[in-house]
């Protein structure tokens, strides 16, 4: 158990929808990383956020938007749902922006399938 | 800019013999190198890191990886392996400064299986 929480588990939406993936980031933990991981594929960075704010994008169209609150938890939201984005949704959380400073805790995932 | 590339989406060994995963690195500024393990239908769990100093960096569950900078390199090793070691491991980079010092960049797996 690493203290990051990840929900749902797993979710099912179609096409055109909207979904919101939450996280739970470690207590004392300021960072949280968003990334994507498509089957068979390594993990793709989508974003972090530090103490609130985007603190650093991948190459992810605008569709994908995130937030983070004020005890550090976060969000991913998806709109306009592709195909494509049927993946593992994995968010990580540490207690530094610079990872080599610290380590990245990850979640088990969101399983998103888009039908 | 900053990549990875992982030399054999699958590798197979026998249950005490020699793990060796390959992991080659492209970074503009100094790296950081990570390992992580990837159970099935679990989250990542960090195996080593390399920062600075000590190029042999020693890691979880007898692991071990070198980093070469003339060869670009961070190949993990283990010198016995164990049925439970069988799992995905990614090899990782990030940077100590630049724009992507809160961004890890993966390779696309190695898949371990350890036979009986």
């Amino acid at each position: 158990e690493t203290g990051v929480t990840q929900s749902p588990t797993h979710l099912i939406k179609t096409r055109g929808q909207q979904v919101t993936l939450r996280c739970s980031s470690q207590s004392g933990h300021n960072t949280v990383s968003w990334y994507q991981q498509a089957l068979g594929q390594g993990p793709q960075f989508i974003f972090q956020y530090y103490r609130e704010e985007e603190n650093g994008r991948g190459n992810f169209p605008p569709r994908f938007s995130g937030l983070q609150f004020p005890n550090y938890s976060s969000e991913l939201n998806v709109n306009a749902l592709e195909l494509d984005d049927s993946a593992l949704y994995l968010c990580a959380s540490s207690s530094d922006r610079v990872l080599g400073n610290t380590e990245a805790f990850f979640g088990q995932g969101t399983r998103l399938t888009v039908v | 800019a900053q990549s990875v590339t992982q030399l054999g989406s699958h590798v197979s060994v026998s249950e005490g013999a020699l793990v060796l995963l390959r992991c080659n690195y492209s970074s503009s500024v100094p790296p950081y190198l990570f390992w992580y393990v990837q159970y099935p239908n679990q989250g990542l769990q960090l195996l080593l890191k390399y920062t600075t100093g000590a190029t042999l960096v020693k890691g979880i569950n007898g692991f071990e990886a070198e980093f070469k900078k003339s060869e670009t390199s961070f190949h993990l090793t283990k010198p016995s392996a164990h049925m439970s070691d069988a799992a995905e491991y990614f090899c990782a980079v990030s940077n100590a400064g630049g724009t992507s010092y809160g961004k890890l960049t993966f390779g696309q797996g190695t898949i371990l299986t350890v036979h009986p």
